[in-house]
């Protein structure tokens, strides 16, 4: 099967500039999050979706973070203006509905540096 | 207190030695655990699931103490390969759809020849 796609792979961009990233995850994960990684951390919940609707988006900095999945399907995560604090791996992971067991599945990240 | 709490290490040990790993979690409500790899610069990547009877996956095998809520992760006979960093991760929830999954901040290992 096809894996989480994300792109892009790598963003620099400068400070109080805008930018935003895309995922469409495994076919048939209707749970999709996404994370934020800085450096020598683990990832950190930014926001998760159940189909097309916001399961937690409590970790989101709401000021200049945004979300959406309107299909249900593919998702952006869109961040205006940007701080140097921004810089971070962000990634998309997708997981099957109804199954506790039921893995993550990440796509390869967007790399974001913030000068 | 963190949800999941891990010893960020680095654990430093030779090819062939035998290391653990342990995590701890707060919320006692907790469904499922996972021990997630991620190489330098990679995305993480399931090990192995957690489950109450304990599991085992070739050299590596995990357990869960859910009175004293901890997972541990056992690592025999380590290879040069396996140096990476060990996430350990934890959901909170009901439906798989509405679940959090927390991750600890990874324990890094490096194996010496």
């Amino acid at each position: 099967e096809a894996g989480v796609a994300q792109s892009p792979r790598y963003k620099i961009i400068e400070k109080r500039q805008s930018v935003a990233f895309w995922c469409n995850p495994i076919s048939g994960h209707a749970t999709l999050y996404w994370y934020q990684q800085i450096l020598g951390q683990g990832p950190k919940l930014l926001i998760q979706f159940q189909n097309n609707g916001v399961v937690d988006d409590s970790q989101l900095p709401k000021d200049r973070f945004s979300a959406e999945r309107l299909k249900g399907v593919d998702s952006t995560l869109k961040i205006q203006p940007a701080k140097l604090e921004d810089s971070a791996v962000y990634l998309c992971a997708s997981r099957q509905t109804g199954k506790v067991w039921s893995p993550l599945h990440f796509g390869n990240g967007t790399r974001l540096t913030v000068t | 207190r963190k949800e999941v709490e891990q010893d960020p290490g680095p654990f430093n040990v030779p090819e062939g030695a035998t290391v653990a790993f342990n995590c701890t979690y707060s919320n006692s409500a907790s469904q499922s655990f996972f021990w997630y790899r991620q190489d330098c610069r990679k995305e993480p990547k399931l090990l192995m699931s957690v489950y109450s009877s304990g599991n085992e996956d070739g050299r590596f095998t995990a357990q869960l103490n859910r009175a004293s809520q901890y997972i541990s992760l056992l690592i025999r006979d380590s290879k040069l390969s396996d140096s990476a960093t060990y996430l350990c991760v934890v959901s909170k929830g009901g439906d798989t759809g509405f679940q959090k999954l927390v991750f600890g901040t990874g324990t890094r290992l490096l194996v010496s020849p």
